[in-house]
């Protein structure tokens, strides 16, 4: 079974700290996502990368950046984190982009 | 890029009940077809798929069909149980971008 680790499942950080969120999965993937759920609004895509290094912006990437130095790794950070940043995230991976495997997310609250 | 409309929720069923979660999408072009469940607590996963017109997806006793004349892929189960209670993501794949276009989600809730 395809395994999508994040590193935290909650997250407390306060207004201009520095964030970093960090994924990780084993199967190989060559493409994977980042993605923030609010109630009402579904899941936005903040950025995806389909390759090591290689980084695309997805719907709403204001605010926020990404790094892939390796294959299973992909980091979203929050430069300067704002109040409005309070949301899930949730990272996933895939072989092709369709099929996607979720893992289950983290809870970032910023005060 | 793809679109996608979703039976707006909460949708509150007794157990055994016939489930119908309406989903319709706008997309240049023929795009595969999901429906992803996400149940309290954990992140999304795939309940099923479709990849071209007029195919039927299926599992766990839900079905949705690829209808490419009403662009729709609504997803229905015959009897519903109280484990089915998550939210239900209806999501289009874009092959020219590599994007899934997620619907805004419907909440079950389902009693015993």
């Amino acid at each position: 079974d395809v395994k999508v680790t994040q590193s935290s499942r909650y997250l407390v950080k306060r207004t201009g700290e520095k964030v970093f969120l960090e994924c990780v999965q084993d199967m190989d993937h060559e493409n994977m996502f980042w993605y923030r759920q609010d109630p009402g609004l579904g899941l936005r895509l903040i950025y995806f990368s389909y390759d090591v290094k290689m980084k695309e912006k997805g719907d709403i990437p204001e605010g926020y950046s990404v790094s892939r130095e390796k294959k299973e790794r992909f980091s979203l950070i929050l430069e300067s984190a704002s109040t409005n940043q309070t949301s899930m995230y949730l990272c996933a991976s895939s072989l092709a982009g369709d099929t996607q495997y979720f893992g289950p997310g983290t809870r970032l609250t910023v005060l | 890029g793809n679109s996608v409309t979703q039976m707006e929720g909460p949708v509150t069923l007794s157990e055994e009940a016939f489930l119908t979660i309406n989903c319709t999408y706008t997309a240049t072009g023929y795009p595969s077809l999901f429906w992803y469940v996400q149940y309290p607590g954990e992140g999304l996963q795939l309940l099923l798929k479709a990849t071209k017109a007029d195919d039927k997806g299926s599992n766990k006793g839900f079905e949705a069909t690829y209808r490419k004349e009403t662009t729709s892929f609504h997803l229905e189960k015959g009897s519903v149980q109280v484990s089915d209670s998550a939210v239900y993501f209806c999501a289009p794949f874009d092959g020219s971008n590599y994007k899934l276009t997620f619907g805004k989600g419907t909440l079950l809730t389902v009693n015993p």
